[in-house]
């Protein structure tokens, strides 16, 4: 099956700085990429996704990259601010299935 | 619209004890989950159910028996609880479609073994 890891498990940047997270996965079929935040107490939610035929997505402040030649994708947070922090969790998809392979996470942590 | 609604909130248990968490959708959805979640071990999957009359295991199913009780509920039994099987559950269901796979989650149970 589907195996996604994801680093860092913590990240903590300076308000205003970029931060970027890494997942990479290990099914050549997958071809669906969201990512979720996740506040503390809170339940996961959708933030942005990708699929395999795009290698870039961006929704204002957060942007996606995918390299399905080295079966990895990222998360870029650019400018910051304190609402950012919470868990990002990624996720992969094979192709026909209806499951999610979610990542360990990471813990972002912006400083004022 | 309440999207994705589970019960209860918080429950503590003593071991051996059961309990059945609850969980319903008004969406539509035809795919069901129940995934556990623990500190450093992000979102594991018990089971699933991908449309009414279906179920299958997921990656952590040991110990769990769910039920798709009809469209809109989808329950998730633990018949004799463990202290390993204290953790938050979360209940999603599932908006498909060519290019997109979201998943809807309910607000938790956060469940104590003792």
């Amino acid at each position: 099956g589907e195996n996604v890891e994801q680093h860092p498990s913590t990240l903590s940047v300076q308000e205003g700085d970029s931060a970027v997270i890494k997942c990479t996965y290990s099914d050549s079929a997958s071809n669906y990429f969201p990512w979720y935040k996740q506040e503390l107490g809170k339940r996961p939610q959708l933030i942005i996704d990708i699929r395999s035929n795009v290698g870039e997505k961006k929704d204002q402040r957060i942007a996606v990259t995918l390299n399905k030649t080295a079966k990895h994708f990222s998360l870029h947070i650019t400018e910051t601010q304190p609402e950012d922090s919470a868990v990002y969790f990624c996720a992969a998809s094979p192709d026909g299935a209806n499951n999610l392979f979610f990542g360990t996470g990471t813990r972002l942590t912006v400083i004022p | 619209n309440a999207g994705v609604t589970q019960t209860p909130k918080f429950q503590v248990l003593k071991t051996g004890q059961s309990m059945t968490l609850q969980c319903a959708q008004d969406m539509n959805h035809n795919s069901m989950y129940w995934y556990r979640q623990d500190p450093g071990m992000g979102l594991r999957l018990i089971y699933y159910s991908a449309s009414e009359g279906t179920t299958d295991k997921g990656e952590v199913p040991n110990g769990y028996n769910v039920s798709r009780l009809n469209k809109r509920e989808f329950s998730l039994r633990l018949e004799s609880a463990a202290p390993s099987q204290t953790s938050v559950y979360f209940c999603a269901s599932n908006r498909q479609g060519w290019s997109y796979n979201e998943q809807f989650f309910g607000p938790g149970t956060r469940l104590t073994v003792l």
